[in-house]
């Protein structure tokens, strides 16, 4: 079982509309959270961390369920530059970053 | 600030050859680098962990023989690919962490290897 799972999509939404995905871990010990963002044949960048009582950064929302092992993202209002990959990455407590293959996003006007 | 750099953004290469990436931290002082590897539409691997003079740490199945990496600096890690092969043509990623923060890592723009 890998480590972090995620639906690939893609998903495909109109500017303005409002957009929602997950991804599962495996390692209850799991201690931290992040949320990155992947552009085309690009880095991956820092979107935002995610906390236990769930966070909120502009027009992004993530929540974490530990019971559950999952986290989610929501993006409201989507513009198309939201268009790109949301990878969700772990920390398992050491130095070591467990990431998902990706959720794409593809906001067309 | 932290930025970190990759030289060269692409590379191709003929089979047999071998191809050296750099990696550089420009405005903070990495005492651990990571070297990733990305296949298309698959999540970012973790291929080894370097720490500022001392020997990289190779995640299970990399061969240590083949990926080469050095990490001399507080400043440059460097990963050579000996005698390339088609198979190890992929997006390698470098990152980049502060002493006593190796879960905020920042990542370099990458290297697109191709071997022909």
């Amino acid at each position: 079982r890998k480590e972090v799972e995620q639906d690939p999509g893609p998903f495909n939404v109109p500017e303005g509309a409002t957009v929602a995905f997950n991804c599962t871990y495996s390692n209850s010990a799991s201690q931290s959270f992040f949320w990155y963002r992947q552009d085309c044949r690009k880095e991956p960048k820092l979107l935002m961390s995610v906390y236990s009582s769930g966070n909120e950064d502009g027009r992004f929302t993530a929540q974490l369920n530990r019971a559950s092992q999952y986290i989610s993202l929501l993006i409201r209002d989507s513009k198309l530059s939201d268009s790109a990959t949301y990878l969700c990455v772990v920390n398992m407590g050491d130095y070591k970053l467990s990431f998902g293959a990706g959720t794409t996003v593809t906001v067309r006007a | 600030g932290a930025v970190v750099s990759q030289h060269p953004s692409w590379v191709i290469c003929k089979s047999g050859t071998s191809v050296k990436i750099e990696c550089r931290s420009l405005d903070f002082q990495a005492t651990t680098m990571f070297w990733y590897r990305q296949f298309p539409k698959q999540s970012l691997m973790l291929m080894a962990t370097s720490n500022e003079g001392s020997k990289a740490t190779y995640e299970q199945g990399v061969e240590k023989d083949k990926f080469l990496i050095n990490h001399a600096s507080l400043t440059l890690s460097t990963l050579t690919v000996t005698s390339a092969h088609p198979e190890d043509s992929s997006f390698y990623i470098c990152s980049a962490s502060r002493q006593g923060m190796a879960y905020e890592q920042y990542f370099g723009p990458g290297t697109r290897l191709t071997v022909t």
